[in-house]
């Protein structure tokens, strides 16, 4: 079965570092690009990065970069968001996708169950 | 980066026609056919219900239909049915940042 398994909810203070992961399986993960949406309590989706596991070319949008770090592990068919420094608004569910086709990063139609993260003193 | 504009809300009854419209720039959904439109249900992970402005994925039925003019990206929703009832949302391709973006998100009722 093609699917995405994100790791489970965590619950962190301000401060601290996270790292969450998305693990790709019943397809060939170098040949499609991963990527990850943010979507706080209660809003709309936000996009927040791309990445392709194959060639390690990675996108953010603004308001991500210098924020995230994505990344990927080929053995392990496996993507990464992670946070050196979390703040009380990076609490939010966060998915990661994969899209429809392998030559662009356009049209997510595969999704993980969402990673919950809560920052909190 | 802005997000695209939809409405707030939209709704209709049981067997009727509703569009959905995201509005952009020449810089995103003016200028690329990268247009893409998700459901999502309360307490659930987005599904792709048109990508490439009006190419349906496997699986989503024909009473989901999108089209672009001008800067404007639509998804028209025919027969509606209970199931429909969710919140929507557009994204796009934008070189305003040379990534892309989602739209303000539409809530679907059925009355």
């Amino acid at each position: 079965e093609v699917q995405l398994v994100q790791s489970g909810a965590e619950v962190k203070k301000p401060g601290e570092s996270l790292k969450i992961s998305c693990k790709g399986s019943g397809y060939t993960f170098t040949t499609y690009w991963i990527g990850w949406v943010r979507q706080m309590p209660g809003k709309g989706l936000e996009w927040m990065a791309v990445m392709h596991p194959g060639h390690s070319d990675t996108r953010y949008s603004p308001s991500s970069q210098d924020q995230v770090t994505v990344s990927a592990d080929k053995s392990t068919n496996t993507a990464y968001l992670q946070w050196r420094s979390l703040k009380a608004s990076d609490t939010a569910m966060y998915y990661c996708a994969r899209p429809a086709n392998r030559s662009s990063w356009f049209g997510f139609d595969l999704w993980g169950q969402g990673t919950l993260v809560t920052v909190s003193s | 980066q802005s997000a695209l504009t939809q409405p707030a809300s939209v709704s209709g009854s049981l067997g009727q026609s509703i569009t959905i419209s995201c509005t952009g720039t020449n810089s995103d959904v003016g200028g690329y056919n990268f247009v893409s439109w998700y459901q999502q249900h309360p307490g659930r992970a987005p599904k792709l219900m048109i990508h490439d402005v009006s190419n349906r994925p496997l699986g989503v039925s024909n009473r989901f239909s999108g089209s672009k003019s001008g800067n404007t990206a639509s998804l028209t929703i025919s027969g509606l049915q209970a199931e429909d009832e969710a919140d929507y949302y557009c994204s796009s391709y934008t070189t305003s940042s040379t990534v892309e973006v989602f739209g303000s998100g539409t809530k679907v009722t059925v009355l």
